[in-house]
């Protein structure tokens, strides 16, 4: 399975600014996602990046908020902009093929 | 579009007793399963994963799943736990032959183990 390596691990910021979090993959995978783990919740699917095209976000998200880049099929980056106290969340990246996918170990963000 | 359901947010069982959590899917067909356990503070660890074949799958940490077509269920066993299986389990199931593949979560299973 692919290992994924994912940063900043955790980051307090102020409101109004943005967060670009990384991932990179070490080996080459055609999908990635983006979930977000809210305090005591599960995962939340943000959105779908595949290399070369524009990301899937799922309802309730979308690309002005959360915008995606995936450049290449080891790497991709997620920017959370704007941000409230509401963004205060865990946020991982996973990535693989044909179902088997893998996760970054997460982002704990916290906006103060 | 798939879906999952996890009917028990808490269970509490003793070290030494035989644990089972419940997973329900939604998709109308063959679905991927997962089970992930994430400990407090940590990410999150696959512990197994059904795609097609033999319906009992084992996977690490003496975990095993059993896929039920009939019931819709792939629910996780253990014979005898741990004080360190303590975490919270998620099921998860993705929609293999749709055009994103994307992997939804259910809202997770809480266990707390007594000593």
């Amino acid at each position: 399975s692919a290992v994924i390596s994912q940063k900043p691990s955790r980051d307090i910021c102020q409101r109004g600014t943005s967060l670009t979090i990384q991932c990179q993959v070490d080996s080459q995978v055609t999908m990635m996602f983006w979930y977000r783990q809210q305090p005591g919740q599960s995962l939340t699917l943000i959105a779908t990046a595949n290399q070369g095209s524009e990301a899937t976000y799922e309802s309730g998200f979308v690309i002005d908020k959360f915008p995606i880049s995936r450049p290449n099929l080891t790497f991709s980056t997620l920017t959370v902009s704007n941000m409230s106290p509401e963004d205060s969340s865990i946020y991982l990246c996973s990535g693989g093929t044909g179902g088997g996918y893998t996760f970054g170990s997460g982002t704990r963000l916290t906006v103060v | 579009a798939q879906s999952v359901t996890q009917p028990d947010i808490h269970i509490t069982v003793s070290e030494g007793a035989s644990l089972e959590l419940r997973c329900n899917y939604s998709y109308g067909a063959t679905p991927y399963l997962f089970w992930y356990v994430q400990s407090p503070g940590q990410g999150l660890q696959l512990l197994l994963k059904y795609f097609s074949g033999d319906t009992l799958v084992q996977g690490i940490k003496g975990f095993e799943a059993e896929f039920k077509r009939s019931q819709s269920s792939f629910n996780l066993r253990k014979p005898s736990v741990h004080w360190s299986d303590a975490a919270e389990y998620f099921c998860a199931v993705g929609a293999p032959g749709t055009s994103y593949d994307k992997v939804i979560f259910g809202p997770g299973t809480s266990l707390s183990v007594i000593p």
